[in-house]
């Protein structure tokens, strides 16, 4: 099983460059997230979505949006790249009524 | 706001002893709580969860602790080994109806010096 494959792996970005984010989970969960994580600062949760063709904005939005038109999908897209979104992307999966949250290998990128 | 910390940032170990992380939350409606493990360059990884109905949750291997008085919650690992150097991150959340959000705390770096 894949689980959640999150595409690209590495990105380098110029200050004002749009680019998405890609995760797919091949388990049906319900609920899917967007987190950032940067050094000292853990885990901060992006956007989230519920359901399919359903989303809400987590702690940190600002500059971020998504989509989830497909339940196993759901896509990050930064719209005007700065440098203080360099950072590494997690994306993750939950089923409902299960704690147990499965993440993606991670997106680094880089915004110069 | 309130939010998910931790008592040690970084923690060293010998090989075999114990390894005992901690942990501090501040929601008091948080009724879950999870560890998860991230090893270098990986996603995080769930290790075990616990209620807030319970006190105290086994795994192999490492057992959590949860204290509702003091809001205070610790894995313990048992005999730890240099598979275990990871940074580990607690998390809180609030299940029920309209309740999808997991609060990570900041993380601690586990050494295991063999």
């Amino acid at each position: 099983n894949a689980g959640v494959t999150q595409t690209p792996k590495f990105r380098v970005l110029k200050t004002g460059q749009s680019m998405t984010l890609l995760c797919a989970q091949d388990m049906n969960h319900e609920y899917m997230y967007w987190y950032r994580q940067d050094p000292g600062m853990g885990l901060r949760l992006i956007h989230y979505s519920v359901g399919e063709g359903t989303t809400a904005k987590g702690e940190v939005p600002d500059g971020y949006n998504v989509s989830r038109l497909k339940k196993q999908n759901f896509l990050l897209g930064l719209e005007s790249a700065a440098p203080s979104q360099t950072s590494v992307y997690f994306c993750a999966s939950r089923n409902r009524g299960y704690t147990e949250a499965f993440f993606g290998q991670g997106t680094r990128l880089t915004v110069v | 706001g309130e939010s998910v910390g931790l008592h040690l940032p970084t923690l060293s170990v010998q090989e075999g002893d114990n390894s005992i992380i901690n942990c501090a939350y501040s929601n008091s409606a948080s009724d879950y709580f999870i560890w998860y493990k991230q090893e270098s360059g990986k996603g995080p990884q769930f290790i075990i969860d616990i209620r807030s109905n319970m006190d105290k949750r086994q795994g192999q291997r490492v057992t959590v602790l949860l204290n509702k008085t003091v809001k205070h919650l610790s894995l313990q690992i048992a005999a730890t080994q240099p598979g275990d150097s990871a940074v580990y991150f607690c998390a809180e959340g609030i299940s029920g109806a309209g309740s999808y959000q997991l609060t990570f705390g900041k993380g601690t770096k586990l050494s295991v010096i063999p």
